[in-house]
């Protein structure tokens, strides 16, 4: 799990700007999925993409995308930010799509003011 | 969807004590069923996990069970350590046709000296 990184860190925008966050899962695996974790509640799911495809989408707007690389890092892109979308967007590797196991990176922490 | 349900919110032991999280879930479907423990301001870690043809597993101080007939499925710490204290995630997925996770709202536990 210490091999999943993500960046930046920390983030801060305002409304209606337009956000891009990266993963790198751990070295060998193939699918990356994308949470959500408001401050005081469980992670969210947002994405999951395995060989650079979509293969699971949560409740989320369509102001939220995201994509796959060949080396199978990721990016995920909000668009028109609002203010509820301020929290710590998590990144999570497994090895394959239908593989259990999945490793948390550290979080990227997006206040929207 | 799967609807993961966890309790207490809450729990405060003292050192030395057992500590005890239980989780029901929704989906007869789901099959595996990890625990995080989250650190303030730190990534979800996974401690354990527990896939569906299993009832028990343990890990040192910590186990878990798994009633696939009344769906929920809980996590036993004992000889609890101040370094115990976090909050703790209970999740589930049907790794057959999706391995999002679906997780419960988290226990605070507190363990104190």
């Amino acid at each position: 799990d210490a091999g999943v990184t993500q960046s930046p860190t920390h983030l801060i925008k305002t409304r209606g700007q337009q956000v891009t966050l990266r993963c790198s899962p751990i070295s060998g695996h193939k699918s990356v999925s994308w949470y959500q974790q408001v401050l005081g509640q469980g992670p969210q799911f947002i994405f999951q993409y395995y060989e650079k495809e979509e293969r699971g989408r949560g409740n989320f707007p369509d102001r939220f995308s995201a994509r796959q690389f060949p080396n199978y890092s990721s990016e995920l892109n909000v668009n028109a930010l609002l203010l509820g979308d301020s929290a710590l967007y998590l990144c999570a590797s497994s090895a394959e799509w239908g593989t259990d196991t999945q490793y948390f990176g550290p979080g990227t922490r997006l206040t929207v003011l | 969807g799967e609807n993961v349900e966890q309790h207490p919110s809450t729990l405060s032991v003292q050192e030395g004590d057992s500590a005890v999280i239980k989780c029901t879930y929704s989906d007869s479907a789901s099959n595996y069923f990890p625990w995080y423990k989250q650190e303030l301001g730190k990534r979800p870690q996974l401690i354990i996990d527990i896939r569906s043809n299993v009832g028990e597993k343990k890990d040192q101080r910590i186990a878990v069970t798994l009633n696939k007939t009344a769906k929920h499925f809980s996590l036993h710490i004992t000889e609890t350590q101040p370094e115990d204290s976090a909050v703790y995630f209970c999740a589930a997925s049907n790794t057959g046709t999706a391995s999002k996770l679906t997780f419960g709202t988290g226990t605070r536990l507190q363990v104190t000296l």
